[in-house]
C-alpha cells in the first residue's frame, strides 16, 4: 500500500566507515525525501527526489532514486560523529501533502 | 529558511486533565499543517491533516473528539489533547510547507514532550 520500508532499522559503525540506509516500495513513488533526526531533536529535510533514476549529493551524502522509483537510498561517505541520528525517508502521496515515513535507520557510530 | 514554532516543548499535566500544543509557521503562510506522534525510537505517524478554514482530517484510527484540531489562521495551528491518559503521553511534532510537495521539503516544529501522571 502507502508504506515505504526501510532497513536496517539500526546501523553501528566506526567512525570514518560508510553507511547505507535503504528504502523499499512496493508501488511506484511519484518522489521521496529524507529527513534528519538527531536524537532529542526533530526531524529536519535532507533532500528531495523526483527523476527516475536520480542523483544528487550533498557533500559526503549520495541520495539515489531507482530506476522504477520504487526505491532510494542514502549513502554516507568516511561518517563523522555529526552524522550520528535517525535517517527517515518519507513518500509524499500524489495529489495530496501528506508525507509517509519509513521505519527510520538509527546511527550510531564509535569514535 | 521557512521556519516552525511548536511550543510548549515539553509539558507534565495530570490524567482527566486537557493540553493544548501550538504550531505556527513564523515567515510564511501555511494553509495545511500536519500533526504527527513518535513514541519513543520509532518512526512519525501521521495523526491529522489540518486545513485552514475547514475541519481537519484524520487519520485511520485517531479519535477525532480526543485530539482536538483548529486552524484557524494561516499561521497558526493548535492540537488539543483531551482528557489525556498515560498512554497519550508521546511527543508530538507539527510540520508545514511553503506549498505543494516542493525541493523545500516540510519544516517540523520543534515538538513537544508530552507526559501524563
Amino acid at each position: 500500500g502507502q508504506q515505504v520500508m526501510q532497513i536496517p532499522q539500526y546501523q553501528h559503525v566506526q567512525e570514518g566507515e560508510d553507511f547505507t540506509t535503504y528504502c523499499n516500495s512496493s508501488t511506484t513513488l511519484s518522489n521521496i525525501q529524507w529527513y534528519k533526526q538527531r536524537p532529542g531533536g526533530h526531524p529536519v529535510f535532507l533532500i528531495q527526489l523526483v527523476k527516475s533514476g536520480e542523483v544528487k549529493k550533498q557533500k559526503r551524502l549520495t541520495f539515489q532514486f531507482g530506476e522504477a522509483k520504487k526505491n532510494s537510498s542514502l549513502h554516507i561517505t568516511a561518517t563523522q560523529t555529526t552524522d550520528v541520528g535517525t535517517y527517515f525517508c518519507a513518500r509524499g502521496l500524489q495529489g495530496a501533502q501528506k508525507l509517509v515515513f519509513g521505519q527510520g535507520t538509527r546511527l550510531t557510530i564509535n569514535p | 529558511g521557512a521556519v516552525v514554532s511548536q511550543h510548549p516543548s515539553w509539558v507534565i499535566c495530570k490524567s482527566g486533565t486537557s493540553v493544548k500544543i501550538e504550531c505556527r509557521s513564523l515567515d510564511f503562510q501555511a494553509t495545511t499543517m500536519f500533526w504527527y506522534r513518535q513514541f519513543p525510537k520509532q518512526s512519525l505517524m501521521l495523526m491529522a491533516t489540518s486545513n485552514e478554514g475547514s475541519k481537519a482530517t484524520y487519520e485511520q484510527g485517531v479519535e477525532k473528539d480526543k485530539f482536538l484540531i483548529n486552524h484557524a489562521s494561516l499561521t497558526l495551528s493548535t492540537l488539543t489533547v483531551t482528557s489525556a491518559h498515560p498512554e497519550d503521553s508521546s511527543f508530538y511534532i507539527c510540520s508545514a510547507s511553503q506549498g505543494r510537495l516542493t525541493n523545500y521539503g516540510y519544516t517540523f516544529g520543534s515538538g513537544t514532550r508530552l507526559t501524563v501522571v
